[in-house]
């Protein structure tokens, strides 16, 4: 049984650029959660996917945005990247039948110079 | 405002020893509080999670205590093993559709042989 997985593993961006990260859930999870974790802080929620539309958005710019696709898989969408932007994105999902618990994959460590 | 505050920030125990992380949240609404373990170059990993209509809960060697009058809960490691060595985050969330993790900063613990 896969668990969430995530692409790519690292990203170095340049300053104003665009970046699109991907997620696949684990299997039997329809809800897809994004979160931005800098280095030596705990993950901060940027929002999260279920039925293919945003459900609940966290403190994060418009710049920040996302899509989930029919087989539940999502996209994280950062446009005009800033420096501040550099950090692990991490994918959470989770299923409405399995209760609270929310399942990480590895992250993508983004970079951006 | 940091609603979920973790201490200590780091944590040396020697091999065999008891690993004591302890959180503190303000929003009484939270009801359902996860742990997660996460290793360097890492996600996240679910260790053990508590809702409030129970004061403590074990798994294995893990074992959380939750106090809800003083809005507190932490995470008792027993027989700590080098391999426990990772950074440990607490979390909390308003448990219902829409679960919105809030962790705390994160605790770096390492077990010496």
């Amino acid at each position: 049984d896969a668990g969430v997985t995530q692409s790519p593993t690292h990203l170095i961006k340049t300053r104003g650029q665009q970046v699109t990260l991907r997620c696949s859930p684990k299997s039997g999870h329809d809800t897809v959660s994004w979160y931005q974790q800098a280095l030596g802080q705990g993950p901060q929620f940027i929002f999260q996917y279920y039925e293919e539309e945003e459900r609940q958005r966290g403190n994060f710019p418009d710049r920040f945005s996302g899509h989930q696709f029919p087989n539940y898989s999502s996209e994280l969408n950062v446009n005009a990247l800033l420096l501040g932007d550099s950090a692990l994105y991490l994918c959470a999902s989770s299923g409405t039948t399995g209760g609270d618990e929310q399942y990480f994959g590895p992250g993508t460590r983004l970079t951006v110079t | 405002q940091q609603q979920v505050k973790q201490s200590p920030q780091s944590l040396i125990v020697q091999k065999g020893g008891i690993s004591i992380i302890n959180c503190a949240y303000e929003n009484t609404a939270f009801d359902y509080f996860p742990w997660y373990q996460q290793f360097p170059g890492k996600g996240p990993a679910l260790l053990i999670a508590i809702r409030p209509d129970v004061s403590e809960k074990k798994e294995g060697r893990f074992t959380i205590s939750f106090n809800k009058s003083a809005k507190q809960f932490s995470l008792h490691i027993m027989d700590s093993q080098p391999g426990d060595s990772a950074t440990y985050f607490c979390a909390a969330s308003k448990r219902g559709s829409i679960v919105k993790l809030t962790f705390g900063k994160g605790t770096l613990l390492t077990v010496n042989p």
